[in-house]
């Protein structure tokens, strides 16, 4: 069965770094999603992506992120000069239409 | 704003128990309206889905009508198993061409032998 893969499961980077969290959707999806869980908070939408453009973002999703599609299979969030506060899992979603298939998630941390 | 409020957890229960987690919701127009369940180590799987008012979804005993009447999506299930331990997720999308979900804080169950 086709299944959402992330990279890698667990980042820890110093204050200030970038850092990339990489992502491979199910090949045959068009729409592409990263959303963010803060320990012990709601599952946040970062942004979408669709026909390599974003399509919507959210208020959290300010200049220091941005994604990219760069080789047609991965998908990936850079997060420029990471801030204590952008410590949280990160899940890649991608979807043919309605059901979002989710990937097992990304623990970034940052010290 | 749009929101997803879900019952506070953790929620403990034992086996072949009846479980009930509510879910209400905060959107305009007619969302769809989804459960997802993450295992422990997992990422989240979509466990069911109601599409339009008094839709029943229902998946591995578990269902959950949407209620337009009281925005409601409660998740039930009459005879829970150990292996149904697990954080499950209330979300809904408003359509529109993206279709990204809004979430509730999610509820850890856990179910003892």
């Amino acid at each position: 069965e086709p299944e959402v893969t992330q990279t890698p499961s667990h980042q820890v980077t110093q204050m200030g770094q970038e850092v990339i969290l990489r992502c491979v959707p199910i090949s045959n999806h068009l729409y592409f999603y990263w959303y963010r869980q803060i320990l012990g908070q709601k599952v946040e939408f970062l942004v979408s992506f669709y026909n390599n453009e974003i399509s919507e973002k959210s208020e959290i999703f300010d200049d220091q992120f941005s994604v990219e599609r760069p080789d047609g299979s991965n998908f990936t969030l850079k997060i420029r000069s990471t801030k204590l506060e952008d410590s949280a899992m990160y899940f890649c979603a991608s979807s043919g239409g309605q059901e979002q298939f989710f990937g097992p998630g990304t623990r970034l941390t940052v010290l | 704003g749009d929101s997803v409020t879900q019952m506070e957890g953790p929620v403990t229960l034992s086996e072949e128990a009846f479980l009930t987690i509510n879910c209400t919701y905060t959107a305009t127009g007619y969302p769809s309206l989804f459960w997802y369940v993450q295992y422990p180590g997992e990422g989240l799987q979509l466990l069911l889905k109601a599409t339009k008012a008094d839709d029943k979804g229902s998946n591995k005993g578990f269902e959950a009508t949407y209620r337009k009447e009281t925005t409601s999506f409660h998740l039930e299930k009459g005879s829970v198993q150990v292996s149904d331990s697990a954080v499950y997720f209330c979300a809904y999308n408003s359509g529109g061409s993206n279709y990204k979900l809004t979430f509730g804080k999610g509820t850890l169950l856990t179910v003892n032998p």
